[in-house]
């Protein structure tokens, strides 16, 4: 079964730095790995979707990258702010690409401004 | 485009009793999905609709149904509610096909005394 792995759980840094989440899985079989954040009390706002065959996807400050392989994401946020406080999760979908996803158990990140 | 719907928002019921949940998607969407998110379980999935048809179905008890009308919206029911009930259940949708993004409600949070 697949198991998906984030590390820090927790993660306090001060505003304007540039910080690295991680997210590994057991199972390198994947059709896609998909990155949220949650907000306390809230649904799950999808940031970034890396298919299988691709590398690394970017969407403004925001940098995903992807070694299926080694079976590891990392999500990169370049000049935190205080809005990017949230919990941020990681989510791979099987190799038949259905809407089941694995999750991670989240990185709560706190930017202090 | 709206996102999302869920509805109610917030409920609380009594163990033993039984609670239905709805959900409507994105316009043009045919895949929903239930998850439900807990501190201690994190999110996991429940199952997936596609076409009024359920796609996939995640480990859950029998007490765990759903159903998705021809207009895709979709409603999910727990039976004989348990207080291990108590958690926030999330849909979401995507168009259906293989490594289409997922996007999710704001969710439904179910307090079972």
């Amino acid at each position: 079964k697949q198991e998906v792995t984030q590390i820090p759980a927790a993660l306090s840094v001060p505003e304007g730095e540039n910080l690295v989440l991680n997210c590994s899985f057991t199972d390198s079989a994947i059709y896609n790995l998909q990155w949220f954040r949650q907000d306390p009390g809230k649904g799950l706002t999808s940031l970034l979707l890396i298919q299988s065959s691709q590398r690394e996807q970017t969407s403004g400050r925001l940098n995903a990258s992807l070694d299926k392989s080694s079976g590891r994401s990392t999500l990169y946020i370049a000049a935190s702010q205080p809005g990017d406080s949230a919990t941020y999760l990681c989510a791979v979908s099987d190799v038949t690409g259905a809407n089941n996803l694995f999750f991670g158990t989240g990185t709560r990140l706190t930017v202090i401004p | 485009k709206a996102g999302v719907t869920q509805t109610p928002r917030y409920l609380i019921k009594t163990r033993g009793q039984q609670v239905t949940l709805s959900c409507s998607p994105i316009s043009g969407h045919r895949s929903v999905s239930w998850y439900q998110q807990t501190p201690g379980q994190g999110l996991q999935f429940l199952f997936e609709y596609f076409s009024e048809t359920q796609r996939n179905k995640g480990n859950f008890p029998g007490r765990f149904s759903g159903r998705q009308f021809s207009n895709s919206r979709s409603e999910m029911n727990v039976s004989t509610l348990e207080l291990g009930d108590s958690a926030l259940y999330l849909c979401a949708s995507s168009l259906g096909t293989a490594g289409n993004t997922i996007y999710f409600g704001e969710g439904s949070w179910l307090t079972v005394v």
